[in-house]
């Protein structure tokens, strides 16, 4: 089946830093979509992507889908405590309208 | 205001005792997903509706069932759980043909 690699799994910064994970898979996704997840609630739609190359901004997030449509990254700049959680990229498989899901990345921020 | 709600937020249930989740709507999508959660992991689909047709991800315990009686609810029916099957349950809905799904914000089941 169609699987997404997310890395890295967790980072630990300190506030203010920049953030940098990415998604790569082995197969072709029309859409790229990132979300966070709090401790205790739901994923929440942080940033969708939908063109091959598109660079999508959105305040201090900023996610690429790649070119080859097999890979996607998402930047946080001048990260604050509330940045804290778990990040995941997903990948929509259109024709059965499924969501894939990266295994996450662990953000902790040290003040 | 909360598009997906689901209810209750926490549910204990004992072992082998039936439980069911429940999941509304007020965005009037046609596709209706139940992801499981467990801790450090990412959301797993258990199956999806779209309008009344039920899609089974294969490796979907038989012990899983759901049911929509109309396009706002989505139940999950847990028959007989197991420790196994603590986790977080994740209601998310979408628009077939749409390029995003919203989430609600999880049951947590508890299995004592």
């Amino acid at each position: 089946g169609q699987q997404l690699n997310q890395s890295p799994q967790s980072m630990f910064i300190q506030e203010g830093e920049d953030v940098s994970m990415n998604c790569t898979s082995s197969s072709i996704f029309n859409t790229w979509l990132w979300y966070k997840q709090d401790p205790g609630e739901g994923p929440v739609l942080l940033i969708a992507l939908y063109k091959a190359g598109e660079l999508t901004s959105n305040g201090r997030l900023t996610a690429q889908f790649g070119i080859t449509r097999k890979d996607s990254f998402l930047n946080i700049s001048a990260s604050i405590p509330s940045d804290v959680g778990i990040y995941f990229c997903a990948g929509l498989i259109q024709g059965a309208q499924k969501l894939v899901f990266g295994q996450g990345t662990r953000l902790t921020i040290n003040p | 205001d909360a598009m997906v709600i689901q209810n209750p937020r926490y549910q204990v249930t004992q072992f082998g005792k039936p439980v069911t989740l429940s999941c509304s709507q007020t965005l009037n999508h046609n596709v209706m997903y139940w992801y499981q959660q467990k801790s450090s992991q990412a959301p797993k689909l258990l199956f999806h509706y779209y309008d009344k047709d039920f899609n089974n991800e294969a490796d979907t315990p038989d012990n899983f069932q759901s049911r929509r009686p109309n396009t706002s609810f989505c139940f999950l029916d847990i028959r007989s759980p197991g420790l196994g099957d603590a986790a977080m349950y994740l209601c998310a809905t979408s628009n077939w043909g749409a390029t995003e799904a919203f989430f609600g914000q999880g049951t947590r089941l508890t299995v004592v």
